[in-house]
């Protein structure tokens, strides 16, 4: 089965400075895509960017990149000029690809980890 | 707004009783997911609908069922409530199982 690890429960970052999330993950499948979801204290989860395990190219949305490193299986998320608003959970998913039957849309998730933005 | 409409935002229920939840996708999507929060077990994955049909069961308990409708809106009942069902359930929705998945805002459920 495959399982996501967020080995950090509680990061902080001073405001317009950059924070680095971690994650790793472990499958055996070849074909899958991995997401970052944030979750803010009014509990909406918000998706902020995926990445498709074929693409070499790291995805970029504005102030969010990530680091894919597929070899390693590890997907990080870097935040740059972080904002008071960036304080939330964000959580680590993975997804297989594939419409095979058996649930391979179903996302797996980290325990998350808890980002402080102090002023 | 992700589109996904959930209700009731919160529901209060003593244990042993029946509640259901519901959820519209939004315009056009055809999948539907439930997800679990709890504090002990994380975010869990339930079950999927596509079209109407089941196509994946996640850690769905026997006394949790759910069922997607023709109008493609989904329900999930949970029936002889437990203290350890207080969670946070999510719907989330796809255009087509291969698409991102958006979530609702959640429905919080208290058992006392």
């Amino acid at each position: 089965a495959q399982t996501v690890t967020q080995s950090q429960p509680e990061m902080s970052v001073q405001e317009a400075e950059t924070v680095t999330l971690s994650c790793t993950y472990d499958t055996s499948e070849s074909d899958y895509y991995l997401f970052w979801y944030k979750q803010p204290p009014s509990r909406q989860m918000i998706l902020v960017i995926r990445q498709e395990a074929y693409k070499q190219q790291n995805a970029t949305e504005n102030r969010f990149s990530v680091n894919f490193q597929k070899a390693a299986k590890s997907f990080s998320l870097k935040i740059s000029d972080s904002q008071l608003g960036d304080a939330a959970m964000y959580f680590c998913a993975y997804r297989r690809g594939g419409l095979d039957q058996g649930g391979s849309e179903k996302l797996v998730f980290g325990k998350g980890t808890k980002l402080t933005v102090n002023p | 707004d992700s589109g996904v409409t959930q209700t009731p935002k919160h529901l209060i229920t003593a244990t042993g009783q029946r509640v259901t939840l519901r959820c519209s996708p939004r315009s056009g999507d055809l999948s539907v997911y439930w997800y679990q929060q709890s504090l002990d077990q994380g975010l869990q994955f339930l079950i999927q609908y596509y079209n109407g049909e089941e196509r994946a069961k996640g850690n769905i308990l026997e006394r949790f069922s759910a069922q997607q409708f023709p109008d493609l809106h989904s329900e999930l009942n949970l029936s002889s409530l437990e203290l350890g069902d207080s969670a946070l359930y999510f719907c989330a929705s796809s255009a087509h199982p291969n698409q991102p998945q958006h979530f609702g805002d959640g429905t919080r459920l208290s058992i006392l």
